[in-house]
């Protein structure tokens, strides 16, 4: 199955500054690649997404890249927000939809 | 648009009982629904697919005995934890995607159940 790896498992960055977790991804059927955002508690939120046909997607301060050939993607946060500190979750799912998720990655922004 | 609810948001029990958890489509609704568990400071592990109609697709390791999935109607489907040991105790999530859209691999979450079995 998927197997999917997320760096770094903690990241703490100063207010106004960027932030990148990286994932790698094990099984190149995979086309779809949603970043989730959680709170304590709460549900996981998508934040953004990319697809296999497309190798960069922006929205807003929020960027996401993909490297088919490598298998990697990342997520980019820039100018970093303390409401931004969080976990964040990498993903990736074939035509059968189930997700795989990385482990996490639990971001802090210091004010 | 595209809200999943869960219900109950808690739950406490005494180990030994069964547990029926929730999972609707508010506004939308679903060709498949997903169940998954995430213990504390974990990641999300997918148990099993619920497709409305057909029996779930369980993933290795889940026993579909203990943990019951019922999808009845494309709004609805449900989680039952049967005979629940203190192991059980978890944050168990749902998710829900779109039916007749023209891409459905977006998946929307549901709030999640806490279940604590003592």
């Amino acid at each position: 199955g998927e197997n999917v790896e997320q760096h770094p498992s903690t990241l703490s960055v100063q207010e106004g500054d960027s932030a990148v977790i990286k994932c790698t991804y094990s099984d190149s059927a995979s086309n779809y690649f949603p970043w989730y955002k959680q709170e304590l508690g709460k549900r996981p939120q998508l934040i953004i997404d990319i697809r296999s046909n497309v190798g960069e997607k922006k929205d807003q301060r929020i960027a996401v890249t993909l490297n088919k050939t490598a298998k990697h993607f990342s997520l980019h946060i820039t100018e970093t927000q303390p409401e931004d500190s969080a976990v964040y979750f990498c993903a990736a799912s074939r035509n059968d939809y189930k997700l795989s998720f990385g482990a996490g990655t639990t971001v802090t922004v210091r004010a | 648009g595209a809200v999943v609810s869960q219900h109950p948001s808690w739950v406490i029990c005494k180990s030994g009982t069964s547990v029926k958890i929730e999972c609707r489509s508010l506004d939308f609704q679903a060709t498949t629904m997903f169940w998954y568990r995430q213990f504390p400071k974990q990641s999300l592990m997918l148990m099993a697919t619920s497709n409305e109609g057909s029996k779930a697709t369980y993933e290795q390791g889940v026993e579909k005995d203990k943990f019951l999935i019922n999808h009845a109607s494309l709004t609805l489907s449900t989680l039952t934890v049967t005979s629940a040991h203190p192991e059980d105790s978890s944050f168990y999530i749902c998710s829900a995607s779109l039916a007749g859209a023209e891409i459905t691999d977006t998946q929307y979450f549901g709030p999640g159940t806490r279940l604590t079995v003592l």
